[in-house]
């Protein structure tokens, strides 16, 4: 069974940092390009961000280019998202999600995590 | 970035009624790379439909998508109770990949 599990959301202050962690288990973790998916509270879904398999190529969307930095550790199956310089309308549920597929410019998400809320406020 | 505009933005209907779900983008979806998810309040959303009309791993008959270029629709042949949810459309074609705004199908 595919498994993901967020942690390390918090309240943090406006312009702090933070790093998030998705646990993968279920699957081959190598072989599968993971993202970070956001949902601001009573809105919609956003793309944040994707790693290939391999980790050797990353995509971000433009309001958090230059401020989050995705990786991930084949050792410890794992997903990260570090952000820094976060600011109010980065607020958001973050969830980890999974697929075996990738087309270039995007995927369909698979598997999904419960997600991790982060509230960036003073 | 392409724009998704879901509608309508609130479907009221009953159990057992059919359910017709819009999504139109703002330009062409290359090769139909457009997915559905259902999102129950509380929990991640979840896959139905991909490449605008097949379904993923273990989701019933009754959900079925269809389109191609802008217009896409989800179609739920039979309300069932675990239906009522909020719906969105993804493109992946282009990249950002983006998501509509969402329908919410909820009970009458």
């Amino acid at each position: 069974e595919v498994q993901l599990v967020e942690s390390g959301g918090i309240l943090v202050q406006p312009g702090g940092s933070l790093r998030l962690s998705c646990a993968a288990s279920g699957f081959t973790f190598t072989r599968s390009v993971m993202s970070w998916v956001r949902q601001a509270p009573g809105m919609g879904l956003e793309w944040v961000s994707t790693i290939s398999g391999g980790g050797d190529s990353t995509y971000y969307t433009d309001s958090v280019k230059g401020r989050f930095t995705i990786s991930r550790d084949i050792s410890q199956n794992t997903v990260f998202l570090q952000m820094t310089s976060l600011r109010a309308d980065d607020t958001a549920i973050y969830y980890c999600a999974t697929t075996s597929y990738y087309y270039g410019s995007g995927s369909y998400w698979e598997h999904w995590g419960q997600g991790t809320l982060v509230t960036v406020s003073s | 970035e392409i724009v998704l505009t879901q509608s309508p933005g609130t479907l009221s209907l009953s159990p057992g009624e059919r359910a017709t779900l819009f999504c139109r983008a703002s330009q062409s979806v290359r090769s139909s790379y457009l997915a559905w998810y259902l999102q129950k309040p509380g929990q991640a959303p979840r896959l139905l439909i991909y490449g605008a009309s097949i379904r993923a791993t273990g989701i019933p008959d009754r959900f079925s998508g269809s389109g191609s270029g802008t217009d896409f629709t989800l179609n739920i042949s039979r309300l069932e109770p675990e239906d009522f949810a909020v719906y969105y459309c993804q493109q992946y074609g282009t990249s950002p990949q983006t998501f509509g705004q969402g329908t919410k199908v909820e009970i009458k």
